[in-house]
């Protein structure tokens, strides 16, 4: 059975800086990894998705990577500002099956 | 451009009362799916529809029920509600299932007491 875990489950940074997010995923037989994100009282909202193929998706200042070696995605994001803040959430897809990681809840302080 | 819509948005119901939650997406899309999104987990797929009269168990089936009748539209029932089905409903589609995008509603939060 597909986990997705990722780390850590809050993050608190200064405007400006650049982040990284991580995901990591127990079985590398997946069809696609995706970066979501939900803001409090909506539902999720597709950032990234990055195919089995491929190594990453950039969208502006978000880049996602994928290595399925060694079951890891991240998701970086440069030059953060306070509307980035909500959480994040990645999910792996494995035989019609999305599994999704609990989330980073990533707070931009102004 | 609606995209998906979920009604209702809030609900409190009493344990062992019956409801349904209605999803409707305006996208064409032929795949749809129930989630539930329970304190410091990720979402767990309940069922799920490849096609209008299709449906499929998920990782978290049992106490549930689900119709699609309409291509649009998907139904996620509750035949006797108990308080650990308390949760926030999430309802997606998308144009099929690899590689491509799903597209969330904003939720039903759903209380059963």
């Amino acid at each position: 059975k597909q986990e997705v875990t990722q780390i850590p489950a809050a993050l608190s940074v200064p405007e400006g800086e650049n982040l990284v997010l991580n995901c990591s995923f127990t079985d590398s037989a997946i069809y696609n990894l995706q970066w979501f994100r939900q803001d409090p009282g909506k539902g999720l909202t597709s950032l990234l998705l990055i195919q089995s193929s491929q190594r990453e998706q950039t969208s502006g200042r978000l880049n996602a990577s994928l290595d399925k070696s060694s079951g890891r995605s991240t998701l970086y994001i440069a030059a953060s500002q306070p509307g980035d803040s909500a959480t994040y959430l990645c999910a792996a897809l494995d035989n019609n099956d999305m599994r999704f990681g609990a989330g980073t809840r990533l707070t931009v302080k102004p | 451009n609606a995209g998906v819509t979920q009604t209702p948005k809030f609900r409190v119901l009493k344990t062992g009362q019956s409801m349904t939650l209605l999803c409707a997406q305006d996208m064409n899309h032929e795949y749809m799916y129930w989630y539930r999104q329970d304190p410091g987990m990720g979402l767990r797929l309940i069922h799920y529809s490849v096609g209008e009269g299709t449906t499929a168990k998920g990782e978290v089936p049992d106490g549930y029920n689900v119709s699609r009748l309409k291509k649009q539209n998907f139904l996620l029932g509750l035949e006797s509600a108990a308080p650990s089905q308390t949760s926030v409903y999430f309802c997606a589609s998308s144009i099929r299932v690899i590689n491509q995008p799903q597209h969330f509603g904003d939720g039903t939060r759903l209380s059963i007491l």
